[in-house]
C-alpha cells in the first residue's frame, strides 16, 4: 500500500501522560500537515512542514505539542501531559510540493485521554 | 476570517435518489476547493477538486460547482446508492494556503 499510514490507529491514556503518534507519507510527497477532528466538525489545521522544515503552526497547537520530521520522510506528533481536551482524531495528510495540490490523508490516529 | 458552512448537517434519501449538498464560504479569495468523503472513523478521500479559475468538476455520478463571487458550491450526486452513505466535507484553500474546512453533511442513503 502506497498511501499515507499513521501508527497507532488507537490510543487510549491517562490524563498527563505523554503521547506519540507517527506519520509516514506517500514517498514523493514533500509537503506533510498534521490535523485534530473532534465528533462532528471538520479537520482543524495544526501545522505543516516542506520537507524537514516545519513552516507552519496554528494557535491550536499549544506548548504541550510538538511536530518534527527529521529526514523529510516520516513525521512525529507528540503531546505532552495530554489532557481529557485532547481527546481527537489526529489526521496526518501529505501532498506534492505546490501548496495548491491535493492532499492525501491517512486513516488517522484516535486519541482517548481519561 | 474565512468561515465554510455545510447545509443540511445530515440527509437521508431513498437510493436512486439524485440529491444536492450545499457549501457556503464567506471570503472569495480561495485558491481551490475540494470536496472530501469520510467512512465512520477513517480519514478522507478526496473526491473533486476545483480550481478558483473553473466553475465545475466532475467525476462518475459526481459534479461539483464552484461560484466564488457567491461563495457557494453544490456537490450532485446522481443516482444515489447505498455505498455513497458517508459524511461528505467540502473544505477551501484559503489565501494563506491553509484548508478551511466545513463540519460536513452525514448522508444515509436508505436501500
Amino acid at each position: 500500500d502506497t498511501g499515507v499510514s499513521q501508527n497507532p490507529r488507537h490510543k487510549i491514556t491517562k490524563r498527563g501522560q505523554n503521547v506519540t503518534f507517527r506519520c509516514d507519507p506517500i514517498s514523493e510527497h514533500n509537503r506533510l500537515y498534521w490535523y485534530r477532528q473532534t465528533l462532528g466538525q471538520g479537520p482543524e489545521f495544526l501545522t505543516y512542514f516542506q520537507n524537514e522544515a516545519q513552516l507552519e503552526k496554528s494557535r491550536l497547537l499549544s506548548d504541550r505539542f510538538s511536530a518534527e520530521r527529521p529526514k523529510g520522510s516520516f513525521s512525529t506528533l507528540e503531546i505532552q501531559r495530554t489532557e481529557q481536551g485532547d481527546s481527537a482524531m489526529y489526521l496526518c495528510a501529505s501532498s506534492l510540493s505546490s501548496l495548491s495540490e491535493t492532499q492525501y490523508f491517512g486513516p488517522g490516529t484516535r486519541l482517548l485521554v481519561l | 476570517k474565512q468561515e465554510v458552512t455545510q447545509i443540511p448537517a445530515a440527509l437521508s434519501v431513498p437510493e436512486g435518489e439524485n440529491l444536492v449538498l450545499n457549501c457556503s464560504f464567506t471570503d472569495s479569495a480561495i485558491y481551490n476547493l475540494q470536496w472530501f468523503r469520510q467512512d465512520p472513523g477513517k480519514g478522507l478521500t478526496s473526491l473533486l477538486l476545483i480550481q478558483s479559475s473553473q466553475r465545475e468538476q466532475t467525476s462518475g455520478r459526481l459534479n461539483a460547482s464552484l461560484d466564488k463571487s457567491s461563495g457557494r458550491s453544490t456537490l450532485y450526486i446522481a443516482a444515489s446508492q447505498p455505498g455513497d452513505s458517508a459524511t461528505y466535507l467540502c473544505a477551501v484553500l484559503d489565501s494563506n494556503y491553509q484548508l478551511i474546512w466545513g463540519a460536513g453533511t452525514k448522508l444515509i442513503i436508505k436501500p
